[in-house]
């Protein structure tokens, strides 16, 4: 069974702190691996898709990686800012192109 | 914005009502999504559609109706829904119902059954 796991579940950082977040899965064959922010009362937004073949992709403060082997994705944020205070969410998708969401880790940013 | 817009933004609703939620995306995309996403757990894949097609409908209870009268937009139809239902329902859409995780989301209706 395709499964997506996300840790932790709830992380609370001060700002201008760095953060990761690891999700791993078990998504078989596998496709490809997409980081989603999703603030609160909105719609998830893509960060980042990464392929099998890459393993660091990054956008702005967000950098993400993959190792294929292990099955594990992490999303580090760099300086933390208020507004990266939301929910980010772990898809993978495999070769049913049916994708498997994590249960997400809600970040919170104090000042 | 993402270039889908879903109304309305909120909904409260008793047991008996009949409502539609509404999705319409401005990207040309031949796919839209109707997901379900309630508090603790990961998003759940409702219905797909493809060229106003049905290709997929996840096991979902018959008080949830879906229509897609053109490729831009897709209704959800509710009828005799339970407290359990409440949740924030999220439309989607991608270029092709092969990419199903290149998907552009719209913000959500956030639907209370009383």
């Amino acid at each position: 069974k395709n499964q997506v796991e996300q840790s932790p579940q709830s992380l609370i950082i001060l700002e201008g702190k760095n953060c990761t977040l690891q999700c791993n899965y078990t998504v078989s064959p596998f496709s490809n691996l997409r980081w989603y922010k999703q603030d609160t009362g909105r719609g998830p937004v893509s960060l980042t898709i990464m392929t099998f073949s890459e393993n660091t992709k990054s956008n702005g403060r967000y950098t993400a990686t993959l190792d294929a082997d292990t099955k594990q994705s992490s999303l580090h944020i760099t300086a933390s800012q208020l507004s990266d205070s939301a929910s980010y969410i772990c898809v993978s998708l495999g070769g049913s192109y049916i994708p498997t969401f994590g249960r997400g880790t809600s970040l919170i940013v104090h000042p | 914005e993402t270039g889908v817009t879903q109304t309305p933004r909120h909904l409260v609703m008793g047991m008996t009502n009949k409502k539609s939620l509404k999705c319409e995306q401005h990207l040309g995309h031949n796919a839209m999504y109707w997901y379900k996403q309630s508090a603790k757990k990961p998003l759940e894949l409702m219905f797909v559609y493809s060229l106003e097609e049905r290709v997929e409908n996840n096991s979902v209870p018959s008080r949830f109706s879906p229509e897609c009268p053109n490729s831009s937009h897709l209704f959800l139809h509710l009828h005799t829904l339970q407290p359990e239902d409440s949740a924030l329902y999220l439309c989607a859409s991608s270029e092709d119902v092969r990419d199903r995780n290149e998907q552009f989301f719209g913000p959500g209706t956030r639907l209370t059954v009383l």
